[in-house]
């Protein structure tokens, strides 16, 4: 297993457009997190999935988004009808069902709305 | 509720010692993370404090005080490519979010 992946890595959309992302976690992790990070801040926690359930939604995940992990292993992430402030890099990451784990991050996709 | 907060920029040169602060504020401790991230990258792992003290980590150190809501990262022998980003990071109360500051970029020059 070679770490979290992300694709596409990159995705330019015009404004009004749907977007779908994909991530595969580390096989044996239970936990997978998404994360949107903009320039000059850190990732910002968007939802959580402890297997395919999702068990946490940050108010920043507007109705617009919506993700699932539907047999809990590999997880997408949709966005409807975006716009310019959309534009962002989005993080995936995953961890061991332990109390407390590093989280492990993919390459992300980093999504331009135009 | 949670805060977490440091420098957001800090200046260097190789073969120096920088450290960056971070302090937090959490409803529920479960430790304190810190990440690299270089630019366009993901981040990366550094460490994980829970107990006081100060773990280290080949050139990298990592100190936490509890009572003071206080952690630094500690980088000595700077090279080039310790330019970066460092985020600072601690789980929210119910352990499901991981939360992260907005992070320090530490530019080393030669």
């Amino acid at each position: 297993d070679t770490g979290v992946s992300q694709n596409p890595r990159h995705k330019i959309t015009k404004r009004g457009q749907n977007v779908t992302f994909r991530c595969d976690p580390i096989s044996e992790h239970n936990r997978l997190y998404w994360y949107r990070q903009t320039l000059g801040q850190g990732p910002e926690f968007l939802t959580y999935f402890q297997n395919e359930a999702q068990l946490e939604k940050s108010r920043l995940l507007s109705d617009r988004f919506s993700a699932e992990r539907p047999k809990g292993s590999f997880s997408t992430l949709e966005i409807q009808r975006t716009e310019q402030g959309d534009s962002a890099m989005y993080l995936c990451a995953s961890s061991l069902e332990t109390t407390v784990t590093e989280a492990f991050f993919g390459q992300g996709t980093r999504l331009t709305v135009v | 509720g949670q805060n977490i907060d440091q420098p957001t920029e800090m200046t260097a040169t190789e073969g120096a010692i920088v450290q960056i602060n971070c302090t937090y504020q959490t409803s529920g401790f479960n430790g304190l993370f810190w990440y690299q991230q270089h630019a366009g990258e993901a981040p990366t792992f550094l460490s994980y404090n829970v107990l006081d003290g100060l773990e280290e980590k080949g050139r990298f150190s990592s100190f936490l005080s509890r009572s003071k809501g206080y952690s630094y990262l500690l980088l000595k022998e700077l090279q080039m490519k310790d330019s970066a980003s460092y985020l600072c990071a601690s789980y929210n109360q119910a352990g499901t979010a991981l939360i992260f500051g907005k992070g320090a970029t530490l530019s080393v020059s030669s």
